[in-house]
């Protein structure tokens, strides 16, 4: 049974870089079938997708439009975990975040893949406040 | 884009659950999945591929809808499934989310 725990700190100052860590157990960051995720979820904005990792012989991401020029996600494969980083933030980044898994799947008939977060962290609350 | 409606659905236990998410454009059932969060948890998978109950999942829940309309039954509704469901949508280098039904006892 796969887990993801998650740390990181709870406050972060306006300017300055929010960091996270999504620790893997019962799973390897480098699963062909997997792909690391971050998510958070506010009042204002709801769940938002942040970006993912994944490998697939070798390792690539995506992040969303809104992240891009602020967003890092990065596998540490000799720790079995992977990071956010997101940079220069503000209060409107106070949200709690989320890691995951989203599974990817063949569909038993055609040639089409599942795709799903099957597993989630706890959940970390960031505040951004000086 | 996902659209859920209602915003807040009111019910009492026994009843019957009608959860839609209507998406801006056509997406392939494979890629639509229900997500059910309680207060202070993390979401959690119920459906995925539009139809499929996740490992665990009663078969109360379940899963319809093709092209741009997706719709979550919930039957026989238990005290335990008040809570707030989001859709959720896997695309080309994104995840989307529907803004969520609140599931309230009536």
């Amino acid at each position: 049974q796969l887990q993801l725990q998650q740390s990181g700190p709870g406050l972060v100052k306006p300017s300055q870089t929010l960091s996270l860590t999504c620790v893997i157990s019962g799973g390897r960051v480098s699963s062909n079938s997997a792909t690391w995720t971050w998510i958070r979820q506010s009042p204002s904005r709801g769940l938002e997708w942040l970006g993912w990792a994944y490998y697939r012989s070798r390792w690539d991401t995506d992040y969303a439009v809104s992240m891009k020029s602020r967003i890092t996600i990065t596998p540490d494969t000799s720790k079995n975990q992977f990071s956010l980083h997101l940079t220069s933030v503000t209060p409107e980044d106070t949200a709690v975040y989320y890691c995951g898994r989203l599974m990817s799947e063949p569909v038993p008939w055609g040639s089409n893949y599942y795709h799903y977060i099957d597993v989630w962290g706890s959940g970390t609350t960031v505040t951004v406040s000086s | 884009v996902l659209t859920q409606s209602p915003g807040t659905l009111s019910l009492s236990p026994g009843e019957t659950a009608t959860l839609s998410c209507r998406a801006s454009q056509t997406l392939s059932s494979s890629y639509l999945a229900w997500y059910q969060q309680k207060p202070g948890q993390a979401p959690r998978l119920l459906i995925y591929g539009a139809s499929t109950r996740a490992t665990g999942i009663p078969d109360r829940f379940s899963g319809s809808g093709s092209g741009t309309d997706f719709t979550l039954t919930i039957n026989r509704l238990e005290p335990e499934d008040f809570a707030v469901y989001y859709c959720g949508q896997y695309g080309s280098s994104l995840l989307a989310f529907g803004g969520g039904t609140r599931l309230e006892i009536k």
